[in-house]
């Protein structure tokens, strides 16, 4: 257990609509980062949050949205949802430059 | 795109063997991080080397990095088939010290027979 928690696991959904992950950080860790991993792109950074304020911006999609709140748990939100988008979708955290440590993944279907 | 590519693609041992994936990457870094992921579940970190390391040992796993032509190893010794993963190098780009992106490798399959 990596100490970072990650709601749902498993999300089922049509194309066009909106879902929010949710991540949890372990205690202490102030960096927040999201990742994709998709059998076609394989594992991709998206954003990460430091201390509440976006620190890096990867390969994220405009539809794509986060953000991190004052108890440092942070929230991704995919709207206009297309087939591609079906992916796994993993939070991590870290202190400082050191390891960082995932969560289980929520597993995104879009029907 | 990933700036990791990572050798073998896949590599199939017998229980007792030892292990060895390479991995290479192309910008100046801070650290590099090995992960293993069983089949579509989450990522566990295995060791994080930086990069005025040469080489780092953590229970039967030993990492090396070489700097100067971008590239780093994992041995996993006396291999055992709950070790059946795949396997990760991702790097942290130099410069960063309040933590910072990491850019995966493609993976290794790793499958070790009983």
């Amino acid at each position: 257990d990596s100490g970072v928690t990650q709601t749902p696991k498993h999300l089922i959904t049509a194309t066009g609509q909106r879902v929010t992950l949710r991540c949890s950080p372990r205690s202490g860790d102030l960096s927040v980062y999201w990742y994709q991993q998709s059998l076609d792109q394989g594992l991709q950074f998206l954003i990460q949050y430091y201390n509440g304020e976006e620190r890096a911006k990867g390969n994220i999609l405009e539809r794509f949205s986060a953000q991190q709140f004052p108890d440092l748990h942070s929230e991704l939100n995919l709207s206009s949802l297309e087939l591609g988008d079906s992916a796994l979708y993993f939070c991590a955290s870290s202190a400082g430059s050191n390891e960082q440590f995932f969560g289980p993944g929520t597993r995104l279907t879009v029907l | 795109s990933q700036q990791g590519e990572e050798d073998p693609q896949a590599l199939s041992i017998q229980e007792g063997e030892n292990a060895t994936m390479n991995c290479s990457y192309k910008t100046s870094i801070n650290n590099l991080q090995w992960y293993r992921q069983n089949s579509g579940r989450g990522l566990v970190h295995l060791i994080l080397i930086r990069s005025n390391e040469r080489e780092k040992h953590s229970g039967r796993l030993r990492v090396t990095l070489d700097t100067s032509k971008k590239s780093s190893s994992l041995l996993i010794t006396a291999s055992r088939a709950a070790d059946t993963a795949s396997y990760f190098c991702a790097t942290a780009p130099w410069g960063e010290t309040s933590g910072s992106r990491l850019t995966f490798g493609e993976g290794t399959q790793l499958t070790v027979n009983p």
